[in-house]
């Protein structure tokens, strides 16, 4: 199994561009989510689809959209990419039902000029 | 909303030394979970814990739901343990909409 994955690995964008960040996972997992973490801080959840299907706002939704593809993906977009996006996005799903233990994607490293 | 603390900041020790990491939340939880962010920037679950007390390996986590903490204990240190240890809860009680603490950055030195 790859567990969580998440491409790209790095992306640098210009003010005002888009983009989209994709995850997959192949644990059957139902949730999953979106994290960013600037340096030196704990992570913020962006939003989270709890199924498939279903898509919510975390701490810090502005300036983002999700969509949940199916029960394996879900993808991160910046329509009009900002500096203050500039981040390091985490993905990670888990399991409903049991032990919400949350598995994490390796990242993609965003800078925004 | 929930707020989440740990302590300390930071934590240097000698490989072989132990050590335990706090975490302090506002409300009450149904999910809190340990991880780790290795020097690398990846993330492991250490520990599912809402209450109650589990171990693994040389590691161990206590959580004290009814007093709003949880501790980490990290025993014979090694320098690979080194990194930033997390610790998150649910914001909303339904387990999924988590709010993560700041970290405590654990430097073992050999």
């Amino acid at each position: 199994n790859a567990g969580v994955t998440q491409t790209p690995k790095f992306q640098v964008l210009k003010t005002g561009q888009s983009m989209t960040l994709q995850c997959a996972q192949d644990m059957n997992h139902n949730s999953m989510y979106w994290y960013r973490q600037d340096p030196g801080m704990g992570l913020r959840l962006i939003y989270y689809s709890a199924s498939e299907g279903t898509t919510d706002k975390g701490e810090v939704p502005n300036g983002y959209n999700v969509s949940r593809l199916n029960k394996r993906e879900f993808s991160l977009r910046l329509e009009s990419a900002a500096p203050s996006q500039t981040s390091v996005y985490f993905c990670a799903s888990s399991r409903v039902g049991g032990p919400d233990t949350q598995y994490f994607g390796p990242g993609t490293r965003l800078t925004v000029l | 909303g929930i707020q989440v603390e740990q302590s300390p900041p930071d934590l240097i020790l000698q490989e072989g030394a132990n050590s335990t990491l706090r975490c302090n939340f506002s409300d009450s939880v149904n999910n809190l979970q340990w991880f780790h962010q290795n020097p690398w920037g990846q993330l492991i679950n250490l520990f599912y814990i809402p209450s109650g007390t589990k171990q693994n390996g040389r590691l161990s986590a206590t959580t004290v739901a009814t007093e709003r903490y949880s501790l980490l204990y990290i025993s014979s240190s090694q320098t690979t343990d080194s990194g930033v240890y997390f610790c998150a809860v649910d914001r909303d009680n339904y387990g999924q909409n988590f709010v993560f603490g700041p970290g405590t950055r654990l430097s073992v030195l050999p």
